[in-house]
């Protein structure tokens, strides 16, 4: 099993709600990232946990909240978000932390964020 | 600043031709370097990869040339075929485990029949 899920797959939400988007992966990876994909541009990283252990943070507004239950799971608890955090929201995963030769990512399929 | 630039944001080949995707980058401390490719509605898939102390890597029909004096690397498809149509990003990171990924802007290939 190498996948990465991801639910749901699409999700419209008014910037007054709070919606949760979640991610699984069953291959005993140790590590779950957070990306953010707009519209004709690279995925941006936004969260790297490390064995269930926040690691990365990269300067994310605070509206997103990530959490890591346990090793398979990885969720984005969102709040008051803008129209501009519209975008693709990506997870991969990795066998352990950091990137070398045989430690690649493995990505979901996103989910499509739209605020309104 | 962007550090992994791909300048062609799209490439139209034959089916059987040869395939050839560029990626520049800025970071002369860049040691590992990835080819991903997306499909619409999927995420991105990993491809090939090179690192630093080679300048060749061939998985099947994807070969990836690294020429780390010009900071320039290239993915070569060969032949290419109609269902190799995707977005293709080309990343860099520097190895270690603080690492994160830095992608290129994409260059969408269409084979045609």
């Amino acid at each position: 099993d190498t996948e990465v899920t991801q639910t749901p797959k699409h999700l419209v939400m008014g910037m007054t709600n709070k919606k949760s988007l979640k991610c699984e992966q069953h291959m005993g990876h140790r590590a779950m990232y957070w990306y953010k994909q707009k519209a004709k541009k690279p995925p941006e990283l936004m969260f790297v946990y490390s064995y269930e252990k926040l690691s990365i943070n990269e300067s994310v507004p605070s509206r997103f909240s990530p959490e890591c239950p346990n090793s398979s799971l990885l969720n984005l608890h969102l709040h008051a978000l803008q129209p501009e955090d519209s975008a693709l929201y990506l997870c991969a995963s990795s066998q352990v932390p950091g990137l070398a030769p045989g430690n690649e990512q493995y990505f979901g399929p996103g989910t499509r964020l739209t605020v309104t | 600043d962007q550090q992994v630039k791909q300048n062609s944001p799209s490439l139209s080949v034959q089916e059987g031709r040869i395939s050839i995707l560029n990626c520049d980058y800025t970071n002369s401390m860049f040691d590992y370097f990835l080819w991903y490719k997306k499909y619409p509605a999927e995420g991105p898939t990993f491809l090939i990869s090179i690192s630093s102390i080679k300048d060749k890597n061939e998985d099947g029909r994807f070969t990836v040339f690294l020429n780390k004096s010009a900071k320039h690397l290239s993915l070569h498809i060969v032949p290419s075929q109609p269902g190799d149509s995707a977005v293709y990003f080309c990343a860099a990171t520097l190895t270690g485990t603080a690492s994160k990924l830095t992608f290129g802007t994409g260059t969408r290939l269409q084979v045609t029949l």
